[in-house]
Order: structure tokens, then C-alpha cells, then sequence
């Protein structure tokens, strides 16, 4: 069954420099949501998506933005680059049904310099 | 969304023994409780979930307790095994989000 996919795999970047990172979910399914996870850390929430609008917006920099296009993939902007940004990035899909579970993408690494 | 405790955060135990994983939380509206699976470098995989009008689910060796009055609930791992080891991370919902707890890392020792 297809998955979601996230593009690229690893990214790395120099600080004060930008990053677009790119996810597709799974067809058919209309929420995305964008996760954050350091080292040894938990995944945390940073912004979903329904239907191409924003929905909830969790940790997320004000550095940072992200937007759903019409054809459900999204894409989460990163400027101005930290250390401190560097960490996996999670994308995840699932259907706007009460308490559909989760799928996630295989993420991002970034790593910046 | 409002904070999930995971306990312990990490655990280590002989194969073929039990594991037992508990987070407790207190946003009285969360009615959906998955537990997902982390390999290092790998997605969360989910493993098992559970909704608030169900007190206990199980897959094969794997189920899941809910106690929404005490707002609690276990994963329970029976004949563990060396591939069982990885971090687990329990989560709940808010809303149309989802939040974890802090993880779980569990060695499964041979």
C-alpha cells in the first residue's frame, strides 16, 4: 500500500540558510501534520493541515511555515536556519474521521552547520 | 494540546518476560489513545490503539488498557522478544492533533 513520502531524505544546511522540506500523503487522505523530533526527544507537533487550511498549529518558529497545495501534498519552509533546527522532520497523514490513526513518512533528516 | 507523562523511560527486560508501559494525562476530552513503535533513525510505527468506549484491546502479544476515570492507560508487551526492543511513545488526542508522551525506551535482552 502506498505510504507517505517525504523528499529528501537528508538535507544539509549551513545556519541563517533556508530549507524547503516536501511530503505527499497517503492518497485519499485530507490532514497532514508536520513533526519535529530531536535526538533522544519525543516527536513534537509543529502545524497541521485540513483540506488545504491550516487546522492546528503547535511549536512551530515563527521562521518556519508550511502550507497544504491542491493536490494534498505539503511542504514545510524553514529560513534562517539555527543549530538548533537540526533534528527529523515527520510528516503524517490520516482522514478527518474521529480518531483516524496516524500514518507517518519515513522524514527528513536535517542536519545544519 | 495539554501534556501526556510516560513512565518509565526506560525499561529492560529478559526475553520472553513481560513489559508493561503507563501514561497518565488529564485533558478530560482526549478519546483516542494510539502507542506507536520507534526504531533509531526509523518512523513511528503504530502498533495499537485504542478509543475511550473500550476499556482493553489486544493484538496477539500486544494490548492496551484504559482507565478513563483515572485517566491511565498501559501497553503490555507478553513474550517479549530481542525485536521488540525499541522506544515506544503512547499519545492521545486534542482536538484534531496528537501529542506523545516523553517515549519509552525498552531492551529486550537475549
Amino acid at each position: 500500500a502506498a505510504g507517505v513520502i517525504q523528499s529528501p531524505r537528508h538535507l544539509i544546511k549551513e545556519k541563517r540558510e533556508t530549507a524547503t522540506l516536501k511530503c505527499y500523503p497517503i492518497p485519499r487522505h485530507d490532514t497532514v501534520y508536520w513533526y519535529q523530533q530531536g535526538p533522544g526527544q519525543d516527536p513534537q507537533f509543529l502545524i497541521s493541515f485540513y483540506e488545504k487550511m491550516q487546522s492546528d498549529k503547535g511549536s512551530i518558529p515563527d521562521r518556519f511555515s508550511a502550507q497544504q497545495f491542491s493536490d494534498y501534498h505539503s511542504e514545510l519552509n524553514m529560513s534562517s536556519l539555527e543549530l538548533g533546527d537540526s533534528a527529523l522532520y515527520f510528516c503524517a497523514s490520516s482522514l478527518a474521521t474521529n480518531n483516524s490513526p496516524l500514518h507517518f513518512g519515513n522524514g527528513t533528516r536535517l542536519t545544519v552547520t | 494540546g495539554e501534556n501526556v507523562e510516560q513512565h518509565p523511560s526506560t525499561l529492560s527486560v529478559q526475553e520472553g518476560d513481560s513489559a508493561v508501559i503507563k501514561c497518565t494525562y488529564s485533558d478530560s476530552a482526549s478519546n483516542y489513545f494510539p502507542w506507536y513503535k520507534q526504531e533509531l533513525g526509523k518512523r513511528p510505527q503504530l502498533i495499537i490503539d485504542i478509543r475511550s468506549n473500550v476499556g482493553e484491546k489486544k493484538d496477539q502479544r500486544i494490548a492496551v488498557t484504559l482507565n478513563k476515570t483515572a485517566k491511565h492507560f498501559s501497553l503490555h508487551i507478553t513474550e517479549t522478544q530481542p525485536e521488540d526492543s525499541a522506544v515506544y511513545f503512547c499519545g492521545k488526542n486534542a482536538g484534531n492533533m496528537l501529542t506523545f508522551g516523553g517515549g519509552t525506551r525498552l531492551m529486550v535482552k537475549p
